[in-house]
């Protein structure tokens, strides 16, 4: 079954505890991203992936760290969480938009709701 | 002032009744458009793609696109419970690849 899979699914952690969420795609995807997700905000993207190696900033990038070694993962590392980083947070991944007319789907996983006290 | 605009509702409608949503946005740039579904406690899905201007019609959803007037549009007809969700509007640039911009979501409720 085609899916992108976030683990851990609920997380609570304390301010400056590092930690990381882990993603991982089996669709043979180039491109992957990290969005989070906050009440009135809609989705936000933190950082994105065009391919192996190859990682640049979202919209919201302060305070996260991304690496892309694998094709498939795409962890989403927070060195110092803070309590602003308490939300809901989403990866997703597609096939790189070559054709401009073709509808490249993203998938997103089902979701990783983290809370920093 | 946000760059996608949507009311977050909720709105509530009888099943069978047609839902109206619409995102209002501010870059000009935007030329891909798109609608996600999202049911609680799960991941966005897409729903409805659309290029540049006009009208896309899948089963029960129409999604319109008024790039004169920076407005979007999708409407479910013959509404089911099944339907009761949030609904995000996304939207990209020609050179942005896979970037998309999301609108806050609206959450719709159908009740039987």
């Amino acid at each position: 079954e085609a899916q992108v899979t976030q683990n851990p699914r609920y997380l609570i952690t304390v301010t400056g505890k590092k930690l990381t969420v882990t993603c991982s795609q089996n669709m043979n995807h180039e491109y992957m991203s990290w969005y989070r997700q906050d009440p009135g905000l809609g989705l936000r993207q933190i950082y994105y992936s065009m391919n192996v190696e190859v990682t640049d900033k979202g919209d919201v990038p302060e305070g996260y760290k991304v690496s892309r070694k694998e094709k498939r993962n795409f962890p989403l590392i927070l060195e110092s969480p803070s309590p602003n980083q308490t939300s809901l947070y989403f990866c997703a991944s597609s096939f790189l938009s070559r054709d401009p007319l073709a509808d490249e789907k993203l998938f997103f996983g089902s979701g990783t709701q983290l809370s920093v006290l | 002032q946000k760059e996608v605009e949507q009311d977050p509702g909720p709105l509530s409608v009888p099943e069978g009744a047609i839902v109206s949503l619409n995102c209002t946005y501010s870059n000009s740039a935007f030329q891909y458009f798109m609608w996600y579904r999202q049911y609680s406690r799960k991941g966005p899905e897409l729903l409805m793609y659309t290029y540049s201007s006009g009208n896309k019609e899948d089963g029960r959803f129409t999604a319109q696109v008024d790039k004169s007037s920076k407005y979007i549009s999708l409407f479910i007809r013959d509404s089911q419970p099944s339907d009761s969700a949030t609904y995000l509007c996304a939207m990209s640039e020609v050179a942005a690849g896979n970037k998309l911009t999301f609108g806050g979501g609206t959450r719709v409720l159908v009740k039987p």
